[in-house]
């Protein structure tokens, strides 16, 4: 069974701290990694994908993506109470375009 | 900037009546699918549908579950009979090509009563 794991939080953080969220999935075949953000009753957006090995920037997002240790990370810079949300982690193997999501990780942002 | 689109936004049914859920994917998409969330759970993949056939469905997607894609626009999730436990949000997305980043719908909130 594959799997996508997330600590569910909630992860609280001050306003204009960097908030850093973790996933970890068991399919070491895995070749592309998307962190999107849901809101309560709302549907995932997506923040950010990561295919390769690094860093990947965009605005105040980065994306680490690690296949030797099976770790996604995203990190929020400048959070803003507006970021308070889920922050979903969701992975596909090489021989599906399924994704698999993790549970997720509430995030908090507080003033 | 187009957008995926579902149709209803909330359906309430009685246990056992046949419900048919309603997406219209972003127009040049060639790869549909159906996914699921129960209130507080994790979202999960219900089926993939390219070409006019299923590509791939998981184990939720049993007999009581079928899709179609009836026109050139919409792509359609029917459970025929429901049971409580279909109560859920249910999402369609869909991609251009593989390993792209899959856009989701605004989902349906389905309610079996």
């Amino acid at each position: 069974q594959k799997e996508v794991e997330q600590n569910s939080g909630p992860l609280s953080v001050p306003e204009g701290a960097i908030a850093s969220l973790n996933c970890t999935y068991s399919d070491r075949g895995s070749q592309s990694f998307f962190w999107y953000r849901q809101y309560s009753g709302k549907s995932p957006e997506l923040i950010m994908f990561i295919y390769s090995n690094g860093d990947k920037e965009d605005g105040r997002f980065t994306a680490q993506l690690n296949k030797a240790s099976q770790y996604v990370s995203l990190l929020i810079r400048d959070s803003q109470p507006s970021d308070s949300a889920t922050y979903l982690c969701a992975v596909n193997g090489e021989d599906t375009d399924k994704l698999i999501f993790g549970t997720g990780t509430r995030l908090q942002v507080f003033p | 900037e187009p957008e995926v689109t579902q149709t209803p936004s909330h359906q309430v049914t009685q246990m056992g009546q046949e419900v048919i859920l309603r997406c219209v994917p972003i127009s040049n998409h060639l790869y549909f699918y159906w996914y699921r969330q129960i209130l507080g759970q994790k979202v999960e993949f219900l089926v993939s549908f390219y070409n006019n056939e299923i590509s791939e469905k998981s184990e939720i997607f049993d007999d009581q579950f079928s899709v179609e894609r009836p026109d050139g626009s919409n792509f359609t999730l029917k459970i025929r009979s429901t049971k409580l436990e279909d109560s859920a949000m249910y999402f369609c997305a869909s991609i251009y090509g593989l390993q792209e980043t899959q856009y989701f719908g605004p989902g349906t909130r389905l309610l079996v009563l």
